[in-house]
């Protein structure tokens, strides 16, 4: 059982160069959402999805894009990456109804933008 | 989300038992407290959560006091490898089709001691 799987773990970015992280997770769970983490901060929500084809903005949507054309895919996207953007992402996923809302988090992506 | 309010850091012996205390002074009825554990970077992990009866799992206790205004996480027999950052928060149960975006606080980094 493979959980929620985030690709790549780690990336270096130009700014102003645009890249997708992945996020998939093989559970059927109905809602995904991303979170960065910056150094000594805990996590904030960048945008979310509670099903496939609807998202919505987080704490922190500026830079970013998603889509959810799939249950399993809920990838990020950086249009033009910023320095400001360097952090460690995560990608959680949580199951459908209201018996069990445990939240599964992904490994990370750690994003460095030069 | 009633906001919360942890202490920094704490350290415990292993094999003793780690109490680790959560201020929610502002919860309402509707509320539950959840608790999520941060190992080194890694994508947080689901621990427990809480309406008002004190809950037990394989993981750890979580005390309720009766007005629901604190909390307090119980790793009964704390080991070297629950050193992590422990995360209060409190928020609405969510249901089917509903947003289960997680408000992260900075925690209380954990550390047990040999």
């Amino acid at each position: 059982n493979a959980g929620v799987t985030q690709t790549p773990k780690f990336q270096v970015l130009k700014t102003g160069q645009s890249m997708t992280l992945q996020c998939a997770q093989d559970m059927n769970h109905e809602y995904m959402s991303w979170y960065r983490q910056d150094p000594g901060m805990g996590l904030r929500l960048i945008h979310y999805s509670v099903g496939a084809g609807i998202t919505d903005q987080g704490e922190v949507p500026n830079g970013y894009n998603v889509s959810r054309s799939t249950t399993e895919d809920f990838p990020l996207r950086l249009l033009s990456a910023a320095p400001s953007q360097t952090s460690v992402y995560f990608c959680a996923s949580s199951p459908r109804g209201a018996t069990n809302t445990e939240a599964f988090f992904g490994q990370g992506t750690r994003l460095t933008v030069v | 989300d009633a906001k919360t309010t942890q202490p920094p850091s704490m350290d415990c012996a292993e094999g003793r038992a780690a109490n680790l205390p959560c201020n929610h002074s502002t919860i309402s009825g509707n509320e539950y407290v959840y608790w999520y554990r941060q190992i080194h970077s890694q994508g947080p992990q689901y621990i427990i959560h809480g309406l008002k009866n004190n809950e037990t799992n394989e993981m750890a206790s979580l005390i309720i006091t009766e007005d629901r205004k604190s909390s307090t996480l119980i790793l009964p027999h704390a080991t070297l490898r629950d050193t992590a950052v422990y995360y209060c928060i409190v928020r609405v149960y969510p249901v089917s089709g509903s947003a289960r975006q997680l408000t992260f606080g900075s925690g209380t980094q954990l550390t047990v001691l040999p």
